[in-house]
């Protein structure tokens, strides 16, 4: 079973609706992120996670708020989905004693029509 | 914004060919990592690097960690159809928290058999 595991793998949704991705891990770690993917522009950070009561904002945080339900989850959510946020959308945990490895879900296609 | 260039953007090669491709920042880096990522798949680490001047190989693969702490190269030897996908150099930054990674923009890598 993988360790990273994100919810829905695809998803098709309208310009002004609400969404929510979710991220669940096995792997016991503190330490959560959510990243977005766009061609070309590698891997940006939205928002993470160093514990449940600890969240802080990446790089590119407008327009997204997160939730750390339990040390196990992290969601992202699009309060008001718009077209550039059409996107592949990672996931990842990792252990500070393993200095700064970070493991990633398989994704989350977005799709904002 | 972007902090990290990665070179090439893409690579076609004929099977059995070696394979290099480096990050580049005008910043200082405290750890380097090196991931690959498959197609539908999120990016899986290859080799971490935790020190200046430091190479380290993994099978086929070899990555090092610049003296200069503002690069970092890796290399594939005898290239096989299975190395396809994108390549992605990730470090921490000097003066940002610890976990918090800047990723390249990815080398695209095709090889034919």
């Amino acid at each position: 079973d993988a360790d990273v595991t994100q919810t829905p793998r695809n998803r098709i949704t309208k310009t002004g609706k609400r969404i929510m991705l979710e991220c669940s891990q096995t792997k016991g770690h503190d330490r959560m992120y959510w990243y977005r993917q766009d061609p070309g522009l590698g891997l940006r950070l939205i928002y993470y996670s160093f514990d449940v009561k600890d969240i802080n904002k990446g790089e590119i945080s407008d327009g997204y708020s997160v939730s750390r339900q339990a040390q196990a989850k992290f969601s992202l959510s699009l309060e008001s989905a718009i077209p550039n946020q059409t996107a592949l959308y990672f996931c990842a945990t990792s252990d500070p004693t393993g200095l700064w490895t970070q493991y990633f879900g398989p994704g989350t296609r977005l799709l904002v029509l | 914004g972007q902090q990290l260039n990665q070179s090439p953007q893409s690579m076609f090669i004929q099977e059995g060919e070696d394979v290099s491709m480096n990050c580049t920042s005008s910043s200082i880096f405290n750890t380097w990592l090196w991931y690959k990522q498959d197609p539908g798949e999120g990016p899986v680490l290859l080799i971490a690097l935790y020190k200046a001047g430091e190479l380290t190989s993994n099978g086929r693969l070899t990555a090092q960690f610049g003296i200069t702490r503002k690069d970092s190269f890796l290399n594939i030897s005898a290239s096989i159809p299975s190395d396809v996908g994108i390549y992605f150099c990730a470090g921490q930054l000097q003066g940002t928290s610890g976990s918090r990674l800047t990723f390249g923009e990815g080398t695209q890598l095709t090889v034919n058999p």
